[in-house]
């Protein structure tokens, strides 16, 4: 059961346009949601999270929402910049402390010059 | 920010045999560590939870026996792959958490492919 789904494994974008990836849970436990960055031949790196009580969080060029009713998030990075171009992992801790994290599949992003 | 590595970053060994997979943290140090594995198209999965001194807590479904983690100090733990087959070819890649409960800092994976 994929309780963190991102159903779009990839996306295109130009550069300098807003980059919108989503993402889609089950579990209305989970009480904060992250957003990683990973690079080929690199670990993923932690980028932005949300608590569940908030419905958005702002940082920099990249913004998450939070619709609770509808379980879904989304990442907003703009204005996209070539630098940005990688695997964007969604995922999820559960109430039973910070290992039980639920990962997305991932989305593939790349952003055109 | 925190770094973490792991060693070897790739390897393919014969069915049969063992592999350990070293995590260290470089510059900092970790009295808990966290396994994952992921095969193609799917996501990171959780395997254990690595404790300094202790014994790993093992997810559901995931043979301890057969995979062997060792906490021996507070900047390395090592996944062992016992008497590996094929279908344990995947890319194992650990983290440490962060100082925000909810951060963890990853390392850059190890594929294992098993002929």
């Amino acid at each position: 059961d994929q309780q963190v789904k991102q159903n779009s494994p990839s996306l295109s974008v130009q550069e300098g346009r807003i980059s919108i990836l989503n993402c889609d849970y089950t579990n209305s436990m989970f009480d904060y949601f992250l957003w990683y960055k990973k690079y080929p031949a690199e670990g993923p790196t932690f980028l932005i999270s949300i608590s569940s009580i908030k419905d958005k969080n702002e940082d920099g060029r990249f913004t998450v929402f939070l619709n609770k009713s509808a379980k879904h998030l989304s990442l907003h990075i703009v204005p996209s910049q070539p630098g940005d171009s990688a695997v964007y992992f969604c995922a999820a801790r559960g109430t039973g402390g910070y290992q039980k994290v639920t990962f997305g599949i991932g989305t593939k992003l790349q952003v055109i010059p | 920010g925190a770094v973490v590595s792991q060693h070897p970053s790739w390897v393919i060994c014969k069915s049969g045999t063992s592999v350990k997979i070293e995590c260290r943290s470089l510059d900092f140090q970790a009295t808990t560590m966290f396994w994952y594995r992921q095969f193609p198209k799917q996501s990171l999965m959780l395997m254990a939870t690595s404790n300094e001194g202790s014994k790993a807590t093992y997810e559901q479904g995931v043979e301890k026996d057969k995979f062997l983690i060792n906490h021996a100090s507070l900047t390395l733990s090592t996944l062992t792959v016992t008497s590996a087959h094929p279908e344990d070819s995947s890319f194992y890649i650990c983290s440490a958490p962060g100082t925000a409960i909810y951060e963890q800092y990853f390392g850059p994976g190890t594929r294992l492919t098993v002929t």
